[in-house]
């Protein structure tokens, strides 16, 4: 079965400092690959995903993933952080060939003081 | 991307009555639909995919006869809860994969169930 792992599920940090959170998975075959974020009070939304080609992709408000298929690793980053990216992020991991069907890690807390 | 909404966003209800929570998709249609659970300080659980027009497909460990899923239109999907337990306590949250898109998953606000 694939999982997906995400560690430091606490993070707290200053604006301006950089984020990077890491996602692991186990699965064989080929995935496809999502960060979603979820704003205190709000829905899941979609950060970034992968599919296919450069393995750098970019998302939106600032935030890029690399996925490294060597390390079955998707990690998030962000250079500079807001206050305003206190949020939960999820990794999740739908195989290529499957029906879409999301696995989710834990999920990392990150709160940012002003 | 699609809007989602779920209805109610809370319910409370007596241990062993039924409780229904509604999922529309409302800016596309949705051959499927995706139901999941989100314990505290836990991820999101995938407890079944919801097909319109047949059965709902529900993971491993799930039980089906508990987690009733309809799946009448191309724009709604219910889950129903019944003889809910205080276990059954949790957020129920789904998500819609509109048709014509691949991958794309696009998630309701979740439904805190409370169970007494």
């Amino acid at each position: 079965a694939q999982s997906v792992s995400q560690h430091n599920h606490h993070v707290i940090l200053s604006e301006a400092a950089s984020l990077e959170l890491g996602c692991n998975y186990s699965y064989g075959g080929t995935v496809n690959l999502f960060w979603y974020v979820q704003y205190p009070g709000q829905h899941l939304q979609l950060l970034l995903k992968y599919f296919s080609g450069d393995p750098l992709v970019k998302g939106i408000k600032g935030f890029e993933a690399e996925f490294i298929k060597s390390k079955f690793s998707f990690n998030l980053r962000k250079p500079s952080v807001q206050w305003s990216d206190t949020a939960e992020y999820f990794c999740a991991v739908s195989p290529f060939s499957g029906n879409n069907r999301l696995a989710f890690g834990k999920g990392n807390q990150v709160v940012v003081i002003p | 991307g699609a809007v989602v909404s779920q209805h109610p966003s809370r319910v409370i209800c007596k241990s062993g009555t039924s409780v229904k929570i509604e999922c529309r998709s409302l800016d596309f249609q949705a051959t499927t639909m995706f139901w999941y659970r989100q314990f505290p300080k836990k991820s999101l659980m995938l407890m079944a995919t919801s097909n319109e027009g047949s059965k709902a497909t529900y993971e491993q460990g799930v039980e089906k006869d508990k987690f009733l899923i309809n799946h009448a239109s191309l724009t709604l999907s219910t889950l129903t809860v019944t003889s809910a337990h205080p276990e059954d306590s949790s957020f129920y949250i789904c998500s819609v994969n509109p048709t014509g898109t691949d991958y794309e998953q696009y998630f309701g606000p979740g439904t805190r169930l409370t169970v007494t």
